[in-house]
Order: C-alpha cells, then structure tokens, then sequence
C-alpha cells in the first residue's frame, strides 16, 4: 500500500522568511510518479510539480524549488522569500507508475504567511 | 472553458435523497478522476475513468456512489440514499491518457455537498 506522510500540520512564518514543506512516502513500485498541489483559500487545487522516480535532479521555479531523495523517501518542497500570497494548503501526492489508481495525498501542510 | 468544471458548486440535500454531481473535463482529455475531500479523511480518490474503459469501482466508499461517464467525456458522480458522512467536497481531475500515470491531474473546483 502507498502513503504519504506530511508531517508538518500547520506552519507559520513571518513574510520574506524561507519555508519549507516536508514529505515522506512510502510506495513498493519502483516506477512512481510524485506531485505537490497547492490549495488556497478559494479551494481549487493547483498544479505545482511533477516529479519521475527516476529522476532524481532538483528543481527550482523561481521562489519554489524541490528536493526529491529516493534514499531518504522524501520530496520536500522549500519556498524562498515567502510572501502573504503563498499561504494556502499544500499537498504532496504519489501515484504508482501502474497507473491503475488516482494519485495518493498527504494530510497537506497550512502554510501561513504572516505580513 | 479551458479547465475542468463541475456543477454544482454547492449543494444541500436531506438525509435519503439522491444527487448527482457533474463533471466536465479538459477538451482533450481522456482520463477523469474523482476524489472526495473531508475534514475526517483528508483527499480520497473514488474512482478512475480511461476513455470508455470500464472504471475500477473498488475506490468507491459504499454502493451507494456509482459514477458514469458517456461519450468519453461527461462524467456523473451519484450518490443514492445520502447520509451525513457524505458530506464532503467532491472533485473532479483530468489529465492527458498518453502516458497514463506520469500525466498531470488538472483539478475542477468541486461540488460542495452538505447532507442534513
């Protein structure tokens, strides 16, 4: 069976602060795919990142970048400079490179971003 | 409309009555996914639609949710016989087929459903 553990309910910083996200999965495949969803306020889901179990390079996207290690399991998610605008709920997914499921979330994280 | 959308985005029900939740995916989009969001259970996925394919229903909390899709395109959640713990918010995802679990899930906004 596949989990994900976001470990970290609710976080809270001070704008301009660095934050990040933690995430720990558990899956026996070993082609799988991983995903972080933000969710602000309004509700909708957001597509942030995909990422290949097999490829393990880090990614950065302006204030956002990720950290994927395979050894440790984890897909941690780092905002640089936060910004009020940032706070929502963030969830981190995995889906088994079968595909025959839909994707698996974490808890999410709420991220609070004080100005 | 260039994302996915779902109708309709709020809904009240009493306790036994059934609802239907619609969704309409992305223009071009084979694969349709639903998942229920709950304060208790967090983002369940339900079940999962690929072109005309039949869905695995074995996601499906009870057998009182069925969904349909017709055509390979619009897809109806129903829920028969509602009861509290059915209240939930109800999305939609879709994405593009060809690489199947590597494609991105683009989600809906969800229906809100409220069972009194």
């Amino acid at each position: 069976a596949q989990k994900v553990t976001q470990a970290q309910t609710e976080i809270s910083v001070v704008e301009k602060e660095d934050v990040t996200l933690d995430c720990v999965y558990e899956t026996r495949d070993t082609t799988y795919y991983l995903f972080w969803y933000k969710q602000p306020p309004s509700g909708e889901l957001v597509f942030l990142i995909r990422r290949n179990s097999f490829d393990e390079q880090n990614e950065i996207s302006g204030r956002y970048s990720w950290n994927f290690q395979k050894s440790t399991s984890s897909f941690n998610f780092t905002i640089t400079a936060s910004q009020v605008v940032d706070s929502a709920v963030y969830f981190c997914a995995l889906r088994s490179g079968g595909g025959a499921d839909g994707l698996t979330f974490g808890k999410g994280t709420h991220l609070i971003i004080q100005p | 409309g260039a994302g996915v959308s779902q109708s309709p985005s709020n809904k009240v029900t009493e306790k036994g009555k059934d609802v239907e939740l619609r969704c309409d995916p992305i223009s071009g989009h084979t694969a349709l996914y639903w998942y229920r969001q709950s304060l208790g259970q967090g983002l369940e996925f339900l079940i999962y639609f690929q072109g005309n394919s039949a869905p695995d229903k074995s996601g499906l909390p009870s057998d009182r949710f069925s969904a349909e899709r017709t055509g390979g395109s619009v897809s109806t959640l129903t829920i028969q016989r509602t009861q509290q713990e059915d209240s939930a918010v109800y999305l939609c995802a879709s994405s593009l087929a060809k690489g199947t679990a590597q494609e991105t899930q683009y989600f809906g906004p969800g229906t809100r459903l409220l069972v009194l």
